[in-house]
């Protein structure tokens, strides 16, 4: 299985400010890597697939960038609507697996 | 916009089999653009990939439930189903189901919103 490994496992930033949240494959799997934001009692909810490429509705604020092993997901100006927990997830190979999670709060 | 609705009991036994089914709307559970996967996550935990089905039936299963497991679907009513026998109250979690977008590099594109499922006598 490809392990994913997410990192900060929390962080607390304030509106306004620039977050980046990384993601770290345990193999190489291209730009199959997905970001989602969960947030409590709700189904998640697809940001970002392959690797760079914007959901539709999805902010423009949210970024993201990598291939092969190590990735991130940036979001450029905070807000509060962005308090949630954030997950990887590769694509390349089943068993698809997720990172553990990054919980984001607001300051 | 297609929307998925997970159903089934919320309290199974142990060592029963719990089963849960997916009703796909607004959509086709026969479009070839997409598979059909169950994830759930454990209270308080992250998400594990259970497996998907495509329409014709092909199926892929995690390696750590496959014994365990059975995904199908049925095109006549637009749903897939979930059968997870022998079960532990390690299975407990909420159960969702998602589609599988092949032009958006295989990503969970809709979800469901969930169902909790306790394993309890």
């Amino acid at each position: 299985d490809i392990q994913m490994t997410q990192s900060p496992s929390s962080l607390s930033a304030s509106v306004g400010d620039r977050v980046t949240i990384t993601c770290r494959a345990s193999q190489s799997i291209s730009t199959y890597l997905n970001w989602y934001q969960q947030k409590p009692g709700k189904a998640p909810k697809l940001l970002m697939y392959a690797a760079s490429t914007l959901q539709s509705g999805v902010p423009s604020r949210f970024s993201g960038s990598g291939s092969g092993t190590d990735f991130t997901l940036t979001i450029s100006s905070l807000q509060h609507e962005d308090s949630a927990t954030y997950y990887c997830q590769q694509s390349y190979s089943t068993p698809y697996t997720f990172g553990q999670g990054t919980k984001l709060e607001i300051k | 916009q297609v929307q998925l609705q997970e159903s089934g009991p919320g309290l199974v036994k142990p060592s029963e089999t719990l089963s849960l089914i997916c009703t796909v709307s607004d959509g086709s559970v026969s479009s070839g653009s997409y598979d059909w996967s169950w994830i759930r996550q454990p209270p308080g935990r992250g998400l594990e990939w259970i497996g998907h089905i495509y329409y014709s039936g092909s199926t892929s299963y995690n390696p750590s439930l496959k014994s365990r497991l059975t995904i199908s679907v049925d095109t006549s009513k637009n749903q897939f189903s979930l059968k997870l026998s022998s079960v532990t109250a390690a299975d407990t979690a909420v159960y969702y189901c998602a589609r599988v977008n092949h032009s958006a590099y295989k990503a969970f594109d809709v979800w469901g919103q969930g169902t909790v499922v306790t394993v309890s006598s």
